[in-house]
């Protein structure tokens, strides 16, 4: 039973279009992030939520936008997809680091190619 | 502005050799110091973390030393095996405000040979 899961694991697609990825973990966690790898394996993070609450969003894009609907999934919505947008996406979960969570667990990643 | 400094980007070693990757902080209110090992095609898994109220840490091959003094820690990985190359990233985080961050270095890609 996977802990954090993602879908897809790969997406190809057009610069300009939109497109989601979905995340979803069973850890009970309510911390979640999204996380961009690029080529040279560089993990940045890009936004955080608690409890469905953003609490970083570092500098990116406002093309991207993540959504919780309850704090077991954290989806990222991409517009206007460029091709620098091409990277791998992880999403991760945590227990509240506030309250003593240390282990974050990742999802298998999203590899996004944009043509 | 990078927290986690990380080296070397990359290491060859030999099959029972010692791997070393070097990760300098810059943030004291760091209190919680991770390493985690990711595979081709997978996410980053935990491997070992640390705290930095002990100044080493073994867990079976892999052990963590840690100075306080100088923010920098390490990762030691003893009788390196081929199945240990994947790519390794030191992390920070802390328990304070704003504590949500888990900065990571920018990864050592460790090929063993055999």
């Amino acid at each position: 039973d996977t802990a954090v899961s993602q879908t897809p694991k790969y997406l190809v697609t057009q610069m300009g279009n939109d497109k989601s990825i979905k995340c979803e973990q069973n850890l009970g966690h309510d911390t979640m992030y999204w996380y961009k790898q690029d080529s040279k394996k560089f993990l940045k993070i890009m936004f955080s939520y608690n409890n469905k609450e953003l609490i970083i969003n570092e500098t990116v894009p406002n093309r991207f936008s993540p959504k919780s609907p309850d704090k077991a999934h954290l989806n990222l919505h991409i517009n206007s997809l460029e091709l620098g947008d091409s990277a791998v996406y992880f999403c991760a979960s945590r227990q509240n680091p506030r309250q003593g969570g240390t282990e974050a667990f990742f999802g298998q990643g999203t590899r996004l190619t944009v043509v | 502005q990078q927290q986690v400094k990380q080296s070397p980007q990359s290491l060859i070693v030999q099959k029972g050799g010692i791997s070393i990757i070097n990760c300098a902080y810059e943030n004291t209110a760091f209190d919680y110091f991770p390493w985690y090992q990711q595979f081709p095609g997978k996410g980053p898994a935990l491997l070992i973390a640390i705290r930095p109220d002990v100044s080493e840490k073994k867990e079976g091959r892999f052990t963590i030393s840690f100075n306080k003094s100088a923010k920098q820690f390490s990762l030691h990985i003893m009788d390196s095996q081929p199945g240990d190359s994947a790519t390794y990233f030191c992390a920070a985080s802390y328990s304070g405000a704003g504590s949500y961050q888990l900065t990571f270095g920018k990864g050592t890609k460790l090929s063993v040979i055999p």
